[in-house]
């Protein structure tokens, strides 16, 4: 799961098993989420968003969860890839449309 | 697809010079966003822009400036760079609408010697 602090939490994942990377967010006002994925060397990429007014939203191969009672998301990654392979963030949009981010998480895709 | 592109990959100055980070985005986007990205402290904001012209500052504005002129251009500037200010820098744009997804950059990696 997430964590803020000098090292990036670590998901080391078989290919073809699921992967669920989790997140907590602090601001309970917060309505609306987004996961990025970012690859060594490139900017962070769109991957899948939820409202608050959602509890689950899937796209391809992925899925968001979000429980607001406890102020936690999670993405859960089916039948995961070597090109899942990443640093996956969690975001928060406070106000006016900024983000906040949290520290990351590294998923590791072993063959 | 959105696009969003910094003028450079990898980028090496001196200590004192003066640095210009540029962004350009092709999806006529309202908001303009710099980050900054290091290792174990994720994303910081330094500065940001919803329109031309108008800035906001981040959660880390020293030691930066920014300049707006036209709607698809976002520059970054470091007036008198330090070793401390090396790092990631990530561009983003957004627009004002229904979501407030943020596009990325491919980023550029500034080293300050």
């Amino acid at each position: 799961g997430e964590s803020v602090g000098l090292h990036l939490p670590t998901l080391s994942v078989q290919e073809g098993d699921n992967s669920i990377i989790n997140c907590a967010y602090s601001n309970s006002a917060s309505d609306y989420f987004i996961w990025y994925k970012q690859e060594s060397g490139k900017g962070p990429q769109f991957i899948i968003d939820i409202r608050s007014n959602m509890d689950k939203r899937q796209g391809q191969r992925v899925t968001v969860l979000l429980n607001k009672t406890v102020k936690h998301l999670s993405l859960q990654i089916a039948a995961t890839q070597p090109g899942d392979s990443a640093v996956y963030f969690c975001a928060e949009v406070s106000s006016w449309g900024k983000l906040q981010f949290g520290a990351g998480t590294q998923v590791v895709v072993t063959p | 697809d959105v696009k969003v592109t910094q003028s450079s990959r990898y980028l090496v100055k001196r200590t004192g010079e003066k640095v210009f980070l540029e962004c350009v985005q092709d999806m006529d986007h309202e908001n303009m966003f710099w980050y900054r990205q290091d290792p174990g402290l994720g994303l910081r904001l330094i500065y940001f822009s919803y329109d031309v012209k108008m800035k906001e500052k981040g959660d880390i504005p020293e030691g930066y400036s920014v300049s707006r002129e036209k709607k698809e251009r976002f520059s970054l500037i470091l007036e008198s760079a330090s070793t401390n200010q090396t790092s990631m820098y990530l561009c983003a744009s957004s627009s004002t609408g229904t979501t407030d997804t943020q596009y990325f950059g491919p980023g550029t990696r500034l080293t300050v010697l």
